[in-house]
């Protein structure tokens, strides 16, 4: 299957700090990525859609603001939590979606992830 | 998306087949049942997928029932590696094509 890495894989920052996590397809062109957040023994809550070349869509209670979603392109996209404070420390996982033609296919390949500490 | 229901937990001796099982009753024609696991602090992997027919690949089966109201995943000869929690979905298709909304899916323990 298409490989997905995810950067950095562990990350401590301090509360008020920014910190930007990378999501890059790395044997295909993926138009469409997606953003999940995953807290203790809970399972897995999309955040964001994020389309190549144009605004992600959020999920609702998400905030725009504070999670900026930039996917300039077709490889690359990135995830920032501004502001960060110690309840946005969760596991947070990116995935990409299957290139044409297996977009109809609908399968997504997942990032190994990224766990935020906010101190 | 259609609602899943699966067993909270299972066990499954190493080498034996492990089958999970997953209630999707109010799955409509056009959407597909995926399978998807995920082993301890690691992202989602991809099993399998299917519509009405039985698939087969090189991690597992999928056997769906001729009315789509459920279907298993099978793992023929589960390892100590196998032990993950294992996600069925029936995503939705038009504007929410493509979106996953993963429930809290089975937790599966190989033992040996």
């Amino acid at each position: 299957g298409a490989v997905v890495s995810q950067h950095p894989s562990w990350v401590i920052c301090k509360s008020g700090t920014s910190v930007k996590i990378e999501c890059r397809s790395l044997d295909f062109q993926a138009t469409t990525m997606f953003w999940y957040r995953q807290f203790p023994k809970q399972s897995l809550m999309l955040m964001a859609t994020s389309n190549e070349g144009s605004k992600a869509t959020y999920e609702q209670g998400v905030e725009k603001d504070k999670f900026l979603i930039n996917h300039a392109s077709l490889t690359l996209s990135t995830l920032t939590v501004t502001s960060a404070h110690p309840e946005d420390s969760s596991f947070y996982i990116c995935s990409a979606r299957e290139p044409p033609p297996g977009i109809l296919k609908n399968i997504q390949y997942f990032g190994a992830g990224t766990r935020l500490s906010v101190l | 998306d259609a609602k899943t229901t699966q067993p909270p937990s299972m066990d499954c001796a190493e080498g034996r087949a492990a089958n999970l099982p997953c209630n999707h009753s109010t799955i409509s024609g056009n959407e597909y049942v995926y399978w998807y696991r995920q082993i301890h602090s690691q992202g989602p992997q991809y099993i399998i997928h299917g519509l009405k027919n039985n698939e087969t690949n090189e991690m597992a089966s999928l056997i769906i029932t001729e009315d789509r109201k459920s279907s298993t995943l099978i793992l023929p000869h589960a390892t100590l590696r196998d032990t993950a929690v294992y996600y069925c979905i029936a995503p939705a298709g038009g504007t929410s094509y493509g979106k996953l909304t993963f429930g809290q899916g089975t937790i599966l323990t190989v033992h040996p």
